[in-house]
């Protein structure tokens, strides 16, 4: 199974600012997603990451708020634009193996 | 929108007792995932049923799938209290549509063991 690894695994950011979150797998794959929990909720799917193309996004999440890079198979990265205390999350990056999904630790953002 | 309903949302049981999760969906799937997910952590994956098979096992779980009824059970036996976490089903699309190789994950189930 597929090893993935995120940074930061938290952050306190401030009302107005960005942050990008790092995704970093042990080998080549085709998907890789990246999905939003929110405090007491489940997963909701943000878009799928498309290496060397623009990302797809779910209703509800645009790419002016949530640009999303994907350089290369092992790689991608997910920013929170403009935060608001409601962006206040658990972002997880994800991806694709043999049919199951497997998931990185988690970035814990709190918005200030 | 999340398509799978699950319930209990809470569960709180002794050590040793089993623990029964249900999950209901609503659209055709291609496959059907549990995951574990300690505070707020990454979540793990534990076992996944595609839309043909009716039952799997792995170690003390056990999962049923009832596609006449939109329906899936996750049996926890011989419960630990290293098992307390929130357990999430997921569905998979079926193949062909837009939403093919994506996950769609239900609410989830709070289970607490005892010691």
């Amino acid at each position: 199974s597929a090893v993935i690894s995120q940074k930061p695994s938290r952050d306190i950011c401030q009302r107005g600012t960005s942050l990008t979150i790092q995704c970093q797998v042990d080998s080549q794959v085709t998907m890789m997603f990246w999905y939003r929990q929110q405090p007491g909720q489940s997963l909701t799917l943000i878009a799928t990451a498309n290496q060397g193309s623009e990302a797809t996004y779910e209703s509800g999440f645009v790419i002016d708020k949530f640009p999303i890079s994907r350089p290369n198979l092992t790689f991608s990265t997910l920013t929170v634009s403009n935060m608001s205390p409601e962006d206040s999350s658990i972002y997880l990056c994800s991806v694709r193996d043999s049919g199951e999904l497997f998931f990185g630790e988690g970035s814990r953002l709190t918005v200030l | 929108s999340q398509q799978g309903e699950e319930d209990p949302q809470a569960l709180s049981i002794q050590e040793g007792e089993n623990a029964t999760m249900n999950c209901s969906y609503k659209t055709s799937i291609n496959n059907l995932q549990w995951y574990r997910q300690n505070s707020g952590r990454g979540l793990v994956h534990l076992i996944l049923i595609r839309s043909n098979e009716r039952e799997k096992h792995s170690g003390r779980l056990r999962v049923t799938l009832d596609t006449s009824k939109k329906s899936s059970s996750l049996l926890i036996t011989a419960s630990r209290a290293a098992d307390t976490a929130s357990y999430f089903c997921a569905t998979g699309a079926r193949a062909g549509g837009t939403s093919y190789g994506k996950l769609t994950f239900g609410q989830g189930t709070i289970l607490t063991v005892h010691p």
